[in-house]
């Protein structure tokens, strides 16, 4: 049971660069998330998707995109990368519930670097 | 003020000793709580969720103070793999979850 996999697990981009980070899990669950951990501070929402063929905004949505391409996977876009996007991307995904009391699993990461 | 507030440490302890660590919280709505706990260049995973009555699990107990809006999370006997970063976790509102950003310990030999 693989559980959340996310490739690449690092990538170097120049500014301007476009890429695409690839989530996918096998947990049959209906929410899945992007964050961003960026050191002091903390892990914080880009997008989410409660449930197939849905995405909302999170915190920090801008100069992102993403696609629900179906239930078991939820892919994040940066269409123009710029150095301010340099971070840790993880995805999460929950189980099915009310949206607020439910365990997160991550998966291990994907360390950006923008030159 | 930060939505969520954690001391950052680091917390240096010896092994077998009894640490705590506290986390505020500026949301009085929330009504969700939660620690994870992150090693070094890994992703977070649950430890455990924070009841109202508070809850133990093993050498863990969380408590969460709603009057003064804090969650507390206490290790007894502490153990060279309790040496980890911990996120308090706040549930905002619907598929929204502010992260704190955590509190390092390490457990000296």
């Amino acid at each position: 049971n693989a559980g959340v996999t996310q490739t690449p697990k690092f990538q170097v981009l120049k500014t301007g660069q476009s890429m695409t980070l690839q989530c996918a899990q096998d947990m049959n669950h209906n929410s899945m998330y992007w964050y961003r951990q960026d050191p002091g501070m903390g892990l914080r929402l880009i997008y989410y998707s409660a449930s197939e063929g849905t995405t909302d905004k999170g915190e920090v949505p801008n100069g992102y995109n993403v696609s629900r391409l179906n239930k078991r996977e939820f892919s994040l876009r940066l269409e123009s990368a710029a150095p301010s996007q340099t971070s840790v991307y993880f995805c999460a995904s929950s189980p099915p519930g009310t949206g607020r009391q439910e365990t997160q699993y991550f998966g291990p990461g994907t360390r950006l670097l923008v030159l | 003020r930060k939505e969520v507030e954690q001391d950052p440490g680091p917390f240096n302890v010896p092994e077998g000793a009894t640490v705590a660590f506290n986390c505020t919280y500026s949301n009085s709505a929330s009504q969700s709580f939660f620690w994870y706990r992150q090693d070094c260049r890994k992703e977070p995973k649950l430890l455990m969720s924070v009841y109202s009555s508070g809850n133990e699990d093993g050498r863990f107990t969380a408590q969460l103070n709603r009057a003064s809006q804090y969650i507390s999370l206490l290790i007894r006997d502490s153990k060279l793999s309790d040496s980890a970063t911990y996120l308090c976790v706040v549930n905002k509102g619907t598929y929204k979850y502010i992260f704190g950003t955590g509190t390092r310990l390490k457990v000296l030999a």
